[in-house]
């Protein structure tokens, strides 16, 4: 139980393009899901945390106009990077936690990997 | 300002003996404690996990100790196998905030 996948798992583009990275939650239902940024040799970064049905909240230096996120569903969120450039380029993991489960425990996703040209 | 860090970058052990990775926390408020494994490529996924009422959890070949009165956190990985080659990371949660905190990782390297 608690799978958590994210499409695409790859992806390279140019810059000035939006990507979008799904997150999903298959066998619970993520009340709260988290979106991560690593950088190569790097701990993750958390970038923001969003509630089912809620505005998501943004850490500290993380543009809210450049990633959105929407939280739609309790099994989906994603993640819009919009024009893109190659500083953007990194790891972006998502993780979830349902409402049923231990407080703090997350359950993360393969991640994706973006390229920007 | 709060923080989790890790005494040792790398770890290279030989294939049958046991890991210790260490963690240091100085967060008190911190009532919460994952382990999580990284292979290159790939998400983190879950270890093991301990609350600040207890001092030891054990699970399949992997225990976790904590000592809250020097904000201390470490993983003993028994039979270290090179499977278990990847990067191991703790995280603390802020019972207030919900969030995790992660620290910077330890890589773990196995000889054969």
């Amino acid at each position: 139980g608690a799978v958590v996948s994210q499409h695409p798992s790859r992806v390279i583009c140019k810059s000035g393009t939006s990507v979008k990275i799904e997150c999903r939650s298959l066998d619970f239902q993520a009340t709260t899901m988290f979106w991560y940024r690593q950088f190569p040799k790097q701990s993750l970064m958390l970038m923001a945390t969003s509630n089912e049905g809620s505005k998501a909240t943004y850490e500290q230096g993380v543009e809210k106009d450049k990633f959105l996120i929407n939280h739609a569903s309790l099994t989906l969120s994603t993640l819009t990077v919009t024009s893109a450039h190659p500083e953007d380029s990194s790891f972006y993991i998502c993780s979830a936690r349902g409402s049923g489960q231990d407080s703090g425990t997350q359950y993360f996703g393969p991640g994706t990997r973006l390229t920007v040209l | 300002g709060e923080s989790v860090g890790l005494h040792l970058p790398t770890l290279s052990v030989q294939e049958g003996d046991n890991s210790i990775i260490n963690c240091a926390y100085s967060n008190s408020a911190s009532d919460y404690f994952i382990w999580y494994k990284q292979e290159s490529g790939k998400g983190p996924q879950f270890i093991i996990d301990i609350r600040s009422n207890m001092d030891k959890r054990q699970g399949q070949r992997v225990t976790v100790l904590l000592n809250k009165t020097v904000k201390h956190l470490s993983l003993q990985i028994a039979a270290t196998q090179p499977g278990d080659s990847a990067v191991y990371f703790c995280a603390e949660n802020n019972n207030a905030g919900n969030m995790l905190t992660f620290g910077g990782g330890t890589r773990l390297m196995v000889k054969p």
